[in-house]
């Protein structure tokens, strides 16, 4: 079976830091792009970042730039998201995605982050 | 950045009477191969989001034949032609052609 498996998630105070992993199994993870989507409490879907299957390219939404950087190691089929200066506001369940014929095909379960003092 | 604006928000349906979804996109979400690149997601009560209609128009696999999507440009709809319990959710849809990624603002669905 395709599968994401997300882990790292926890509480940290605001300030802090965090890695966020995503282990992808049953599937050519070298392949794919990958996505990293976070859904606050009782909130709507955001995206925060996409890398291209060999880790050349790399796309963020504006309010995670220069904090949170994605990246992947095709050898471990595993995908990451380092989290700095973490807010409040960070606070979230976080995705991985793959994409697929334009689309986010495969979803993990979640990982919850909590940035709080 | 690209706007993706969804109604209803809400969507109180009877089982076995069908149900419609609009997604507008800010701007052309047609791409210069011909498709349009647009999704459907559903995000069940307690679970991550799945993929519904890829491409505008296509049904991802394992998705029943009662749902549909259609448009082009920037006017979207997925069409339910029964519901039933099991479709109960938010539904998203999402343009992965303009950075940044956007979703809509989700449009739930409940059973009457």
């Amino acid at each position: 079976e395709v599968q994401l498996v997300e882990s790292g998630g926890g509480l940290v105070q605001p300030g802090g830091s965090l890695r966020l992993s995503c282990a992808a199994s049953t599937f050519t993870f070298s392949s794919h792009w990958m996505n990293w989507v976070r859904q606050a409490p009782g909130k709507g879907l955001e995206w925060l970042a996409s890398i291209k299957e060999d880790g050349s390219e790399k796309e963020y939404v504006d309010s995670v730039k220069g904090r949170f950087t994605i990246s992947r190691d095709n050898a471990e089929n595993s995908l990451y998201l380092q989290m700095h200066s973490l807010r409040v506001e960070d606070t979230a369940v976080y995705y991985c995605s793959r994409s697929s014929s334009g689309a986010y095909d495969v979803w993990g379960q979640g990982t919850m982050v909590t940035v709080s003092s | 950045d690209v706007v993706m604006t969804q109604s209803p928000l809400s969507l109180p349906v009877t089982p076995g009477e069908p149900a419609s979804i609009s997604c507008r996109s800010s701007q052309s979400l047609l791409y210069s191969n011909g498709y349009n690149y647009l999704g459907w997601y559903l995000q069940k009560p307690g679970q991550s989001p799945q993929l519904l209609i890829y491409l505008g128009s296509n049904r991802a696999s394992g998705v029943p034949d009662r749902f549909s999507g259609s448009g082009s440009g920037t006017t979207f709809t997925l069409k339910i032609s029964r519901v039933e319990a099991e479709d109960v959710g938010i539904y998203y849809c999402m343009q992965p052609l303009h950075t940044p990624v956007t979703f809509g603002q989700g449009t739930r669905l409940e059973i009457k």
